[in-house]
């Protein structure tokens, strides 16, 4: 079973900000959270990731709890091409040998 | 920097068949992870590879198996096709050390007739 709980859909305003969470309740100390994206019939891109701290990159900013049971994903302005599915995922560490282990995810409509 | 290259992207076969998918991964990548997308199952793990040792495996019958030579270029197969294998199956290479991050490539649609 995935270690996380996502809502299925969501919907945002063009330019708006999307905020995606994720729920990992029972993740351990060393797992990292991961965020992928699927935009249709396409391979899952990478986002982001982080352990403990809030992270930002180009593409979006990673919002980690202070207990870590639950993070959320935000991208800043969305755009029609942020329409996707998106995946949290939860890994033992960096240097993971463990399956991964990928959700249902949420499916991010971005509206006009 | 070329991208997770996988062949062919499309394939069409028919029950009981058995088939092959290549998968190029990230140059300096090590770890090559295969995956099967099913509408009804979604995303689910069927094994990884690092350095051609299989490190991973998921839950999925022996009719599928893997390798991974030593350019780190990675191969699945599947035997004796059912109709239910048909789905896109994507390959994900990774350095498998530090920043595991996984790339992926575009997926082999298989279609099982």
């Amino acid at each position: 079973d995935a270690k996380t709980t996502q809502p299925p859909s969501m919907d945002c305003a063009e330019g708006r900000a999307a905020n995606l969470p994720c729920n990992h309740s029972t993740i351990s100390g060393n797992e990292y959270v991961y965020w992928y994206r699927q935009i249709h019939s396409q391979g899952p891109q990478y986002i982001i990731h982080g352990l403990k701290n809030n992270e930002t990159n180009e593409m979006a900013s990673l919002i980690i709890t202070e207990d870590r049971k639950s993070s959320t994903l935000i991208l800043p302005h969305a755009t029609l091409r942020d329409t996707a599915v998106y995946y949290c995922i939860v890994r033992v560490a960096e240097t993971s040998y463990d399956k991964v282990i990928f959700g249902p995810g949420t499916s991010l409509s971005v509206i006009p | 920097k070329a991208g997770v290259t996988q062949t062919p992207r499309y394939l069409i076969k028919t029950r009981g068949q058995q088939v092959t998918l290549s998968c190029s991964p990230i140059s300096g990548h090590r770890s090559v992870s295969w995956y099967q997308q099913t509408p009804g199952q979604g995303l689910q793990f069927l094994f990884e590879y690092f350095s051609e040792t299989q490190r991973n495996k998921g839950n999925f019958p022996g009719r599928f198996s893997g390798r991974q030579f030593s350019n780190s270029r990675s191969e699945m197969n599947v035997s004796t096709l059912e109709l239910g294998d048909s789905a896109l199956y994507l390959c994900a290479s990774s350095l498998g050390i530090a920043k595991n991050i996984q790339y992926f490539g575009a997926g082999t649609r298989l279609s099982v007739l």
